[in-house]
């Protein structure tokens, strides 16, 4: 069965520090890759997604992701995190017929020290 | 072009009631996908609906838990005779017409607490 594992509950970095959130998959077939970031009490933000191609995939706000086959890994990065990244961020997989079937992780929070 | 839709946004419900969820999709989209946040954890998927038909209800509860999506009209997730456990944000998203996981747009969520 698909799933998805994110090892850190919660993570603390300092403003300006470089992340990097870990995200790991198990799907039979080339996965349909996403993060999302959720701020609290808001719905959810498409960050980026991974469908084929290029395994380095560019997203919004400065983030980015590596699709690692071999590792069956998708990790969020970003080189200089911003006060206002503080939020939960969600790696999910598409699944089902079509992909229309999204499996999420279970979140890791990310807090930002001052 | 308004984003999804879903109201209403917070809703209090004692045990034994029913609890109505509605979600209004984005204009043009005719798929709607129903997920559950129950607190700390992710969301999990419930049902995938097109106009007048389910597709896909595997992540459905058996009992309490139904779903529509009429031809007019917004997508209704209803529960009934809810229970604390029902207490969760509930996320609607939408997609267009033979699109996958990766156009689904999501909405701000109904948080449903059961006193």
């Amino acid at each position: 069965a698909q799933s998805v594992t994110q090892p850190d509950i919660h993570i603390t970095v300092s403003e300006g520090a470089s992340l990097e959130l870990r995200c790991n998959y198990s799907y039979g077939a080339t996965p349909y890759l996403f993060w999302y970031v959720q701020s609290p009490g808001q719905g959810l933000q498409l960050l980026l997604k991974y469908f084929s191609g290029d395994t380095l995939v560019q997203g919004i706000k400065g983030f980015e992701a590596e699709f690692k086959r071999s590792q069956s890994s998708f990790n969020l990065r970003k080189p200089s995190v911003h006060w206002s990244d503080a939020a939960e961020y969600f790696c999910a997989v598409g699944a089902g017929s079509s992909a229309s079937k999204i499996i999420f992780g279970s979140g890791t929070r990310l807090s930002i020290r001052p | 072009n308004a984003g999804v839709m879903q109201n209403p946004r917070h809703l209090v419900r004692r045990r034994g009631q029913e609890a109505r969820l509605r979600c209004s999709p984005m204009k043009g989209h005719s798929h709607v996908y129903w997920y559950r946040q129950l607190p700390e954890e992710g969301l999990k998927f419930m049902v995938y609906l097109q106009k007048e038909n389910i597709i896909d209800e595997s992540g459905m509860p058996k009992e309490r838990f139904s779903a529509e999506f009429p031809k007019e009209g917004p997508s209704i997730l209803r529960i009934q005779q809810v229970v604390r456990g029902d207490s969760a944000a509930y996320f609607c998203a939408s997609s267009p017409k033979l699109a996958g996981a990766h156009e689904q747009y999501f909405g701000p969520g109904t948080r449903l607490t059961v006193t």
